[in-house]
């Protein structure tokens, strides 16, 4: 089965400390994105990747930080500079990120759930 | 500023009826509108738009795109409560110098179908 996998799939952090959030995809696909969702409010991008080893800030990106040292991988890492990390994120994935033919729809993980208290 | 605006934010109807759900856009560089619906978690693709006036259809979902009055609407037909979701619209922005394309998504559209 084909898919993006998002681990786990609710987190409880005391304020603080870091926590990373794990995004996992057997796609081969090229691009990943994470997002974040707040009620009332749009997805938010946060950071992308195109490729490994690249990744580019999005909307939001402080207080976060990424890696991609491999394809299917793309962990988020929520800091203790981020001011308001309870959120519900997301993780996407598409074939492609940047074509002048063709777009690509993003593929979503289920959620990982982030209460900080 | 890019930005995407549904409408309404919330509806509720019961079994059976048809629903039009409203997406605007102002967006510099248009590349697609994508739906997705979103029950609980992951949100999931239903139509990618890319020109205007051709109807996408899966069941009882339609989608068409008017790129000159700058929207796009969704209709649900005959609703189930299985529909009951919120539903996303996002424009791609194409971006140039290899820099990514971007989603820009709407805050959605609760529906709400009751029997």
């Amino acid at each position: 089965d084909g898919g993006i996998t998002q681990s786990p799939k609710y987190l409880f952090r005391k304020e603080g400390q870091n926590v990373t959030l794990s995004c996992e995809q057997n796609l081969n696909h090229d691009a990943m994105y994470w997002y974040r969702q707040d009620p009332g409010q749009g997805l938010r991008l946060i950071y992308y990747s195109q490729i490994v080893n690249d990744f580019q800030k999005g909307d939001i990106a402080e207080g976060y930080s990424v890696s991609r040292e491999k394809k299917e991988s793309f962990p988020l890492t929520v800091t203790s500079a981020q001011k308001n990390p309870t959120a519900f994120y997301l993780c996407a994935s598409s074939r492609g990120a940047t074509s002048a033919l063709s777009s690509y729809e993003q593929y979503f993980g289920p959620g990982t759930r982030l209460t900080v208290t | 500023e890019d930005k995407v605006v549904q409408s309404p934010l919330s509806l509720v109807v019961h079994e059976g009826d048809t629903v039009t759900l409203n997406c605007s856009y102002e967006v510099t560089n248009f590349r697609s509108l994508l739906w997705y619906k979103q029950e609980k978690k992951a949100p999931t693709f239903l139509f990618m738009l890319t020109s205007s006036g051709i109807e996408k259809k899966s069941g009882r979902l339609s989608s068409i795109l008017d790129k000159k009055e700058l929207f796009s609407i969704l209709n649900i037909t005959a609703t189930q409560t299985g529909d009951s979701a919120v539903y996303l619209c996002a424009v791609e922005a194409r971006r140039y110098g290899g820099a990514t394309n971007k989603l820009i998504f709407g805050t959605g559209t609760l529906l709400a179908v009751q029997p």
